[in-house]
């Protein structure tokens, strides 16, 4: 069956370093990944989109990388602020009826 | 600004009750989603919609209901059929892209929470 897996459910770092966040997957050959965040008591915004030909995509802070043999996207936050507290899911995207969403990762960043 | 809208942000259901949960967008989106999130598991599709007057089952329809009269509006019935409703309910929309939706992100409201009485 179809499995999502983000590396686990809580990350806590320290300000100004990088928050590294991994989404894993496996019986699934998705066309783009795409990565959102999520406040409490919201719903999901859209941050990046990564399509299964791309290695890397950029803004800002954040950086994406997609590895299709490995079945695995990682998602960067560089110089992370108490700001970028959150959770974060990724969704993998194979076509207009079906995209799958991981369970996310909660982010906190500590001053 | 355009967006997503959903009413109430909170809502109890009584046992044997059918509750309606309103999703409204003037975002000019053909294609509009109805998911539910619970704690330690990723957004489940309920149903969806591709074009008004129609719609297609998600993963876990069953004790769900949803029409689709008007392109702005597509509202979600949790009706008693479905007995463990507890949840946080998302409701998004998605543009066109070119030729395909895949590479639209989704647009999502602010949820609404589905507690039980």
């Amino acid at each position: 069956s179809q499995k999502i897996e983000q590396n686990s459910e809580a990350l806590n770092i320290q300000e100004g370093k990088t928050a590294t966040l991994t989404c894993n997957y496996t019986n699934y050959s998705p066309a783009y990944l795409q990565w959102y965040r999520q406040d409490p008591g919201r719903g999901p915004v859209f941050l990046l989109l990564i399509r299964e030909n791309e290695k890397e995509k950029r803004k800002e802070r954040l950086k994406v990388t997609f590895d299709t043999t490995l079945k695995q996207s990682l998602f960067h936050i560089t110089a992370s602020q108490p700001a970028d507290s959150a959770t974060y899911l990724c969704a993998l995207v194979r076509n207009n009826n079906d995209m799958r969403f991981g369970a996310g990762t909660r982010l906190t960043v500590k001053p | 600004d355009g967006g997503i809208t959903q009413s109430p942000k909170y809502l109890f259901r009584k046992e044997g009750q059918n509750v309606t949960l309103s999703c409204e967008q003037n975002l000019n989106h053909d294609a509009m989603y109805w998911y539910r999130q619970d704690p330690g598991q990723g957004l489940r599709l309920i149903y969806y919609s591709q074009i008004v007057n129609d719609f297609q089952k998600g993963d876990i329809a069953e004790g769900y209901s949803v029409s689709r009269e008007k392109k702005e509006s597509f509202p979600l019935t949790v009706t008693s059929a479905q007995k463990n409703p507890t949840a946080f309910y998302l409701c998004a929309s998605r543009g066109r892209g070119d030729l395909i939706y895949s590479n639209q992100p989704q647009h999502f409201g602010d949820g609404t929470r589905l507690s039980i009485l």
